[in-house]
């Protein structure tokens, strides 16, 4: 059974910094494209980044590029987000996904949330 | 940017009615869409994929069709349990989400 771990959201102070975790466990870790998408509340969903197989790819949405990183640890089978210079507009659930067939988002965790306020 | 856009915002339908909603983007994806169910509290769930597959374990009612920029999700007849928000998403120019479809029972 494909699980989504989540862990590490939080209160921050703008201008923060907060790293977001994902534990996968029930597939192989390294094979499948990983993502997170975050929600912002009574909004709608918002792609954030992916992370390709291998960790070589990277790819990030306009509204994060260069504050966030995505990272995985193949051996630790956790997926990261490392987030950096945090506005309230980064107040959000968010959601780390495993991407499948042709890429879609086929397993997601339960979501934690960051809000960012002083 | 590929913009997505749904419409209706919000549709009221009965329990055992059809459903249609819609979705269509600001340029060609040819068919690399697919519609998410969202129901309060909880995460998303993929219903379908390349426009018109219905991912594992997605009941029979539910089916897609649409290609290129314009794109249709219909239930053919609604269950309590449908009612939900609907997103729909594009993987042809990295990723990107519909505003969201909100079914609310009338």
């Amino acid at each position: 059974e494909v699980q989504l771990l989540q862990s590490g959201g939080g209160l921050i102070r703008p201008g923060g910094s907060l790293r977001l975790s994902c534990a996968a466990s029930g597939f192989t870790f390294g094979g499948d494209a990983m993502s997170w998408v975050r929600q912002a509340p009574g909004k709608g969903l918002e792609w954030v980044s992916t992370i390709g197989g291998s960790g070589s790819t990277t790819y990030y949405a306009d509204s994060v590029k260069g504050r966030f990183t995505i990272s995985r640890d193949i051996s630790k089978n956790t997926l990261y987000l490392q987030m950096s210079s945090l506005s309230a507009e980064d107040t959000a659930v968010y959601y780390c996904a495993k991407e499948g067939v042709d890429f879609y988002l086929d397993y997601w965790g339960q979501g934690t949330l960051v809000t960012v306020s002083s | 940017d590929i913009v997505l856009t749904q419409s209706p915002a919000t549709l009221s339908l009965s329990p055992g009615e059809r459903a249609t909603l819609s979705c269509r983007a600001s340029q060609s994806i040819t068919s690399y869409l697919a519609w998410y169910q969202q129901k309060p509290g909880q995460a998303p769930r993929l219903l379908i994929y390349d426009a018109s597959y219905r991912a594992t374990g997605v009941p029979a009612r539910f089916s897609g069709s649409g290609s290129g920029t314009d794109f249709t999700l219909t239930i053919s007849s609604l269950e309590p349990e449908d009612f939900a928000v609907y997103y729909c998403q594009q993987r042809s120019h990295l990723c990107s989400f519909g505003q969201g479809t909100k079914l609310e029972i009338k």
